[in-house]
């Protein structure tokens, strides 16, 4: 098994572009969901998923939109770039949505906002 | 309403040491608990977990922590550091029936030899 990987590992916009962070993983995981990491923050939940079809927002949902349109597949959109999205961003998958069950995190993808 | 509070934002120990990361959470309900891991450049990893049943937990590494319920405490500790220990450690708190894990602002453990 692959876990939870991401694409890119690093990614450059300037203000205003918009573009989508990528998320898969091959683990038949019900859960998915969408963490930005800040200096001093900790992991803030951005949007979640507990299937196909079903989304919701997290604390930080402002500017960012998601759809899973299958169980592996929870790719993240950045409507238009602002330099405070300038951030590491995890995606991470779990078997179920009870809360009981361990999170698996992808590698990251870092990303800066000029 | 959940949160998590980790007291201190950087703990330096000596190879050997004990190692002690402070944990605090509020919770309106039981909640399940979480420590994880996070090495350099990479994703987050279980240490370990507090579901239910013995409120002593033992973990990867030698890494073990206890659930205090009248403390709301949660905090991890490690009887000897080693230098690959050297990381940051984040404490997780979520609940029966919800779907959002709350995660405190992080510990980063410093290691000296």
């Amino acid at each position: 098994n692959a876990g939870v990987t991401q694409t890119p590992k690093f990614q450059v916009l300037k203000t205003g572009q918009s573009m989508t962070l990528q998320c898969a993983q091959d683990m038949n995981h019900e859960y998915m969901s969408w963490y930005r990491q800040d200096p001093g923050m900790g992991l803030r939940l951005i949007h979640y998923s507990v299937g196909a079809g079903i989304t919701d927002q997290g604390e930080v949902p402002n500017g960012y939109n998601v759809s899973r349109s299958t169980t592996e597949d929870f790719p993240l959109r950045l409507l238009s770039a602002a330099p405070s999205q300038t951030s590491v961003y995890f995606c991470a998958s779990s078997a179920t949505s009870g809360g009981a069950d361990t999170q698996y995190f992808g590698p990251g993808t870092r990303l800066t906002v000029l | 309403a959940q949160s998590v509070t980790q007291l201190g934002s950087h703990v330096s120990v000596s190879e050997g040491a004990l190692v002690l990361l402070r944990c605090n959470y509020s919770s309106s309900v039981p909640p399940y608990l979480f420590w994880y891991v996070q090495y350099p450049n990479q994703g987050l990893q279980l240490l370990l977990k507090y579901t239910t049943g013995a409120t002593l937990v033992k973990g990867i590494n030698g890494f073990e922590a206890e659930f205090k319920k009248s403390e709301t405490s949660f905090h991890l500790t490690k009887p000897s550091a080693h230098m690959s220990d050297a990381a940051e450690y984040f404490c997780a708190v979520s609940a029966t029936g919800g779907f959002k894990t709350i995660f405190g602002a992080g510990t980063r453990l410093f290691v000296k030899a």
